[in-house]
């Protein structure tokens, strides 16, 4: 069975233009999460979706951000702008059941020149 | 809110030395507690979990006891390999229904021959 994948791994962009990360989860995991590690420091939540529908979009920071999951299945995080702020690993994550192991992707690295 | 505060790293041991990396949580109610491990390239991958006090997580020779009286959740292993080193979270989420994670800073563990 697939892991959770990420797309891209690394990314590098100047500040002020746009970037999309892309999340598929294990298939059949209606839970996604999204997280973030800034700059070696905690790992912080930004928004979890049950099938299609934000769930809890309270760690997102601003309206920059933009999170979608057409359809209920692979999940797009959008940028736009970005700021140097932005820089840091955005993880995502996928559980079967609301209270079940999460299951984590390797991460894109996100680098705001 | 929650929060989860662990050691500062990096933690460099000897092959077959023993090892403690702290982990203190503040969380309302009970909380299920955590431990992530970030090998180099890959997700974080679930070690170990406790769910009540007094509990003990235990994987691959590592444990971790609920402890609420001290609201402590240390990660011991007797014994660490080349193999294990990696990046280490401590983690908690609330219990019952679909929950977000709130994670610690993480603690790095070289281990050397």
């Amino acid at each position: 069975e697939a892991g959770v994948t990420q797309f891209p791994s690394h990314s590098v962009i100047e500040k002020g233009q746009t970037v999309t990360l892309r999340c598929d989860p294990i298939s059949g995991h209606d839970n996604l999460y999204w997280y973030r590690r800034v700059m070696g420091k905690e790992i912080k939540f930004l928004l979890h979706f049950v099938k299609e529908s934000k769930q809890d979009e309270s760690g997102m920071p601003n309206n920059r951000f933009l999170a979608e999951r057409t359809g209920g299945t692979y999940s797009t995080l959008k940028v736009q702008p970005a700021e140097l702020e932005d820089s840091g690993v955005y993880f995502c994550a996928s559980s079967q059941s609301g209270a079940g192991e999460q299951f984590f992707g390797p991460g894109t690295r996100l680098t705001v020149l | 809110g929650n929060s989860v505060t662990q050691m500062e790293g990096p933690v460099t041991l000897s092959e077959e030395a023993f090892l403690t990396i702290n982990c203190t949580y503040t969380a309302t109610g009970y909380p299920s507690l955590f431990w992530y491990v970030q090998y180099p390239g890959e997700g974080l991958q679930l070690l170990l979990k406790a769910t009540k006090a007094d509990d003990k997580g235990s994987n691959k020779g590592f444990e971790a006891t609920y402890r609420k009286e001290t609201t402590s959740f240390h990660l011991e292993k007797g014994s660490v390999q080349v193999s294990d080193s990696a990046v280490y979270f401590c983690a908690l989420s609330d219990t019952g229904t679909a929950s977000k994670l709130t994670f610690g800073t993480g603690t790095r563990l070289q281990v050397t021959l």
